[in-house]
């Protein structure tokens, strides 16, 4: 069974500093897709950045970059200059074999992040 | 173009009633699923439809539960009876039928459902 571990519940971060989100997984598969999410107080589920298991290369968009470390089975994800707007509940997920249809997610218990001025 | 968009936003309902939460996903998009997540658990998966067909309904917790997506456009999730630990936000998420890269999935904001 896959399992998606994020060992921080909550943490502050000063105003334009970076942060790092842990995130652990375990799974089976081969393939798979591991997943960010930013959840603002208004609810929805925003999603940030993406990584394939066999992308060498780490995944950046924008002030966001995954840190993809295989063998350790870890996806940290690292907010840089960080800004008020980005205090939120930060979820790490994965989704099942990427051969297998449809995108099952399982999810992390989630971090919440606040940055303080 | 508009996003996922969940009703009720939040449901208030008492142990051995019924409520339905309806989902509406982005136009043109295939692929629906139900997520919940209950107080102090993670999220999970509830089901996925392909247009109007249940793909996977693993995550469905029990006979209580009823999803549906008539014609392929918005699903309804219907709780009969509602039991105290149905209580959580439902999100919904929708995602097109030939699906990018990313596999991104498109998220509402939840019904929050509350039963006393």
């Amino acid at each position: 069974a896959q399992k998606i571990t994020q060992t921080q519940p909550g943490m502050f971060v000063q105003e334009k500093e970076a942060v790092t989100l842990d995130c652990t997984y375990d799974t089976s598969d081969q393939s798979y897709g591991l997943f960010w999410y930013k959840q603002p107080s208004s609810g929805e589920m925003i999603f940030l950045i993406y990584q394939g298991s066999y992308d060498e290369q780490n995944a950046t968009e924008g002030r966001y970059s995954l840190n993809f470390q295989k063998a350790r089975k870890s996806a940290n994800l690292v907010i840089s200059a960080s800004q008020l707007g980005d205090s939120a509940m930060y979820f790490c997920a994965m989704r099942e074999s990427l051969k297998a249809a449809g995108n099952k997610l399982t999810f992390g218990g989630g971090t919440r992040v606040l940055v303080k001025p | 173009e508009a996003g996922v968009t969940q009703f009720p936003s939040h449901s208030v309902i008492e142990k051995g009633q019924t409520v339905t939460l309806r989902c509406d996903p982005i136009s043109g998009h295939d692929n629906l699923y139900w997520y919940r997540r209950v107080m102090g658990k993670e999220i999970k998966f509830l089901l996925h439809f392909v247009k109007e067909s249940k793909q996977d309904e693993s995550g469905m917790p029990n006979n209580r539960f009823l999803a549906e997506r008539t014609g392929g456009t918005y699903s309804t999730l219907k709780v009969q009876p509602a039991e105290l630990e149905d209580s959580g936000v439902y999100f919904c998420a929708s995602s097109p039928g030939q699906m990018a890269n990313t596999g991104e999935l498109f998220f509402g904001e939840g019904s929050r459902l509350t039963v006393l």
